[in-house]
């Protein structure tokens, strides 16, 4: 089945700094790839997610980027600001397998003001 | 429109008990999952339902674990002979999940269980 690695555990940045958040996935068949983002206490909600059939995609502040051939995505968070202090998950899955898709451990990330 | 809930928000139980935890899925909703997450952890999934189609157990930690989902619409998570480290919260996901490249989850607010 479906392996998500994600890195790094905890991240810790300042104010203004960029933040980024790795995963890789080991099916190739993989070809939908959501980011969630949990705040304390709180329920996991989407931030943004991208498809195989793009490379990147940009949200304000927030973008990810997919690498097919090397099977690893990114989310990339520039400007942090104390409100993106959150756990953030990325997952991976692909329909014409199982819709249940595979998470990874979880990012703490902690923005210092 | 209103989100996914879950019912209850928290749950104190003593070993041995068994709980039942609700979860109402976004309407028109056809798959649902569940998943449990311990403090500091990651999202653990246990069940998946889809439609009429027989759920997917395969995360189902042990068989104390089951769950139910009737009409399509609203699933029971039952734990029976509640042990301490089941202690954990439960989070419910719907999604619309259509035939096409993947679906979007929405998540509960998830039931606190503590077992004492």
């Amino acid at each position: 089945g479906e392996n998500v690695e994600q890195h790094p555990s905890t991240l810790s940045v300042q104010e203004g700094d960029s933040a980024v958040i790795k995963c890789t996935y080991s099916d190739s068949a993989s070809n939908y790839f959501p980011w969630y983002k949990q705040e304390l206490g709180k329920r996991p909600q989407l931030i943004i997610d991208i498809r195989s059939n793009v490379g990147e995609k940009k949200d304000q502040r927030i973008a990810v980027t997919l690498n097919k051939t090397a099977k690893h995505f990114s989310l990339h968070i520039t400007e942090t600001q104390p409100e993106d202090s959150a756990v953030y998950f990325c997952a991976a899955s692909h329909p014409g397998g199982s819709y249940i898709p595979t998470f990874g451990r979880g990012t703490s990330l902690i923005v210092h003001p | 429109g209103a989100g996914v809930s879950q019912s209850p928000s928290n749950k104190v139980t003593e070993k041995g008990k068994d709980v039942e935890l609700r979860c109402d899925p976004i309407s028109g909703h056809t798959a649902l999952y569940w998943y449990r997450q311990s403090l500091g952890q990651g999202l653990e999934f246990l069940i998946y339902f889809q439609g009429n189609s027989a759920p997917d157990k395969s995360g189902l930690p042990s068989d104390r674990f089951s769950a139910e989902r009737t009409g399509g619409s609203v699933s029971t998570l039952t734990i029976q002979r509640t042990q301490q480290e089941d202690s954990a919260v439960y989070l419910c996901a719907s999604s619309p999940q259509t035939p096409r490249v993947g679906e979007t989850q929405y998540f509960g607010p998830g039931t606190r269980l503590l077992v004492l």
